[in-house]
């Protein structure tokens, strides 16, 4: 079974450019959660969904949006980049997304923002 | 709101010695609890949960740890550390409301010494 996928691995913007992430799930999951890894802040919790419908959403600006489509893959955007934007965004999936679910993360897409 | 403290930024221990990797967690209900490796490049790797039933937990790789309500932690251990075992670890604690939105705690990272 083909894991968590994310594309693409590495990306260079500018301030003020918009982004957008794309992250394919494992085969059968429906629940695809988005994280924000910095040195500074960590990891946080940007947003899930669920059968193309946000479900749960972190403390993040509204320049952070995401949507999943029918067949659970998803994207995530990201407008007006700002510096502190550059981090590892990591992408996983589950079956349902609920609390005793394991999540399988992808590898990530390193996001640098000059 | 819950937080997740891990104590030691970085643990150096020698090949074979015991790996003890320290996690308290902060929430007045006892929450679900995670501990995560994370290798260079990569996303990360679920090692094991805590959910309520038993309070020691074993996961892959030889880690186990144990709920400790009184002490409120949940500390990662390993009988022998190997040479694969150097890589970041992540404890995350997640409350108990039917979706998994986890705090994650700064991370430690394991030095392994031959």
């Amino acid at each position: 079974k083909a894991g968590v996928t994310q594309t693409p691995r590495y990306l260079i913007k500018t301030r003020g450019q918009q982004v957008t992430l794309s992250c394919s799930p494992i085969s059968g999951h429906r629940s695809v959660s988005w994280y924000q890894q910095t040195p500074g802040q960590g990891l946080q919790f940007l947003f899930e969904y669920f059968s193309e419908t946000q479900r749960n959403k972190g403390n993040f600006p509204g320049r952070f949006s995401g949507r999943q489509f029918s067949n659970s893959r998803s994207e995530m955007n990201v407008s007006t980049l700002e510096l502190g934007d550059s981090a590892l965004y990591l992408c996983a999936s589950s079956l349902t997304g609920g609390e005793t679910d394991t999540q399988y993360f992808g590898p990530g897409t390193r996001l640098t923002v000059l | 709101a819950q937080s997740v403290t891990q104590l030691g930024s970085h643990v150096s221990v020698s090949e074979g010695a015991l790996v003890l990797l320290r996690c308290n967690y902060s929430s007045s209900v006892p929450p679900y609890l995670f501990w995560y490796v994370q290798y260079p490049n990569q996303g990360l790797q679920l090692l094991l949960k805590y959910t309520s039933a038993a309070t020691l937990v074993k996961g892959i790789n030889g880690f186990e740890a144990e709920f400790k309500k009184s002490e409120t932690s949940f500390h990662l251990t390993k009988p022998s550390a190997h040479m694969r075992d150097a890589a970041e670890y992540f404890c995350a604690v997640s409350d108990r409301g039917g979706s998994y939105i986890p705090t994650f705690g700064r991370g430690t990272s394991l030095i392994v010494h031959p």
